[in-house]
């Protein structure tokens, strides 16, 4: 079961913006923030930032994520075909001392 | 370059015995802490269990606390997961993770599979 919530699907024009969303609470995303997965079908998935707007190092600048409160997002500017895939985010809950990840969200490039 | 392999996956019946083992290499493997995460088929990511550095704590999600045991061999450089008592529901892909602030370095998969 989801310990986040995002949207099961976004859609946006090529070329154009994105912004996915991620809902927690003060034990997840309001505690130490959030990091974002990209994955593409059929493969693992691939950290694009973290605590945040970390990105690791390769991360196009594309991508950046904020938060506010108990929310994450993620933007993703100037979309390409290649940016279609499922998005997770993904959070440490200090009550669980775990990971715990949204369900995805599947950005279609139009 | 961080490099993180999985093995050991497969077709089990329920009920029965499985180990993965995850190889890693390009990192200091002992000052990091190393969790396993699953997929179900079409389904979301599902943190499983976690062990820091030395291999001495550990933390497992409930629906596996009890059945799977993670261990790691750090002069060997390699992450174990021991599934027992196997179910259909744990049918998925296993990953094995780099912790680095965040899940940062993940391996390709391992497939395991519980049916009858």
């Amino acid at each position: 079961q989801a310990g986040l919530t995002q949207p099961p699907s976004v859609s946006s024009d090529l070329r154009q913006t994105a912004t996915l969303t991620c809902i927690g609470d003060s034990n997840t995303v309001g505690n130490q923030g959030a990091a974002w997965l990209q994955q593409h079908q059929g493969h693992p998935p691939k950290l694009l930032s973290y605590r945040n707007n970390n990105r690791p190092s390769g991360i196009s600048e594309r991508f950046s994520a904020s938060r506010s409160g108990n929310t994450a997002s993620l933007t993703i500017t100037g979309l390409q075909p290649e940016d279609e895939a499922d998005y997770y985010c993904s959070a440490w809950d200090s009550s669980l001392s775990g990971w715990v990840f949204g369900g995805g969200t599947k950005l279609t490039v139009l | 370059e961080v490099q993180l392999v999985e093995s050991g996956g497969g077709l089990v019946q329920p009920g029965e015995s499985l180990r993965l083992s995850c190889e890693a290499s390009g990192f200091t493997f002992t000052n990091h802490w190393m969790h396993w995460v699953r997929q179900a088929p079409g389904k979301g990511l599902v943190w499983v269990s976690h062990i820091d550095g030395d291999g001495i704590a550990t933390n497992y999600a409930g629906s596996v606390k009890g059945r799977f045991t993670m261990s790691r061999d750090n002069a060997k450089n390699t992450l174990y997961l021991q599934m027992d008592s196997l179910r259909v529901e744990d049918t998925a892909v296993y990953y094995c993770a780099k912790e680095a602030g965040s899940l940062e370095v993940w391996g390709q998969g391992a497939m395991v599979t519980v049916s009858s």
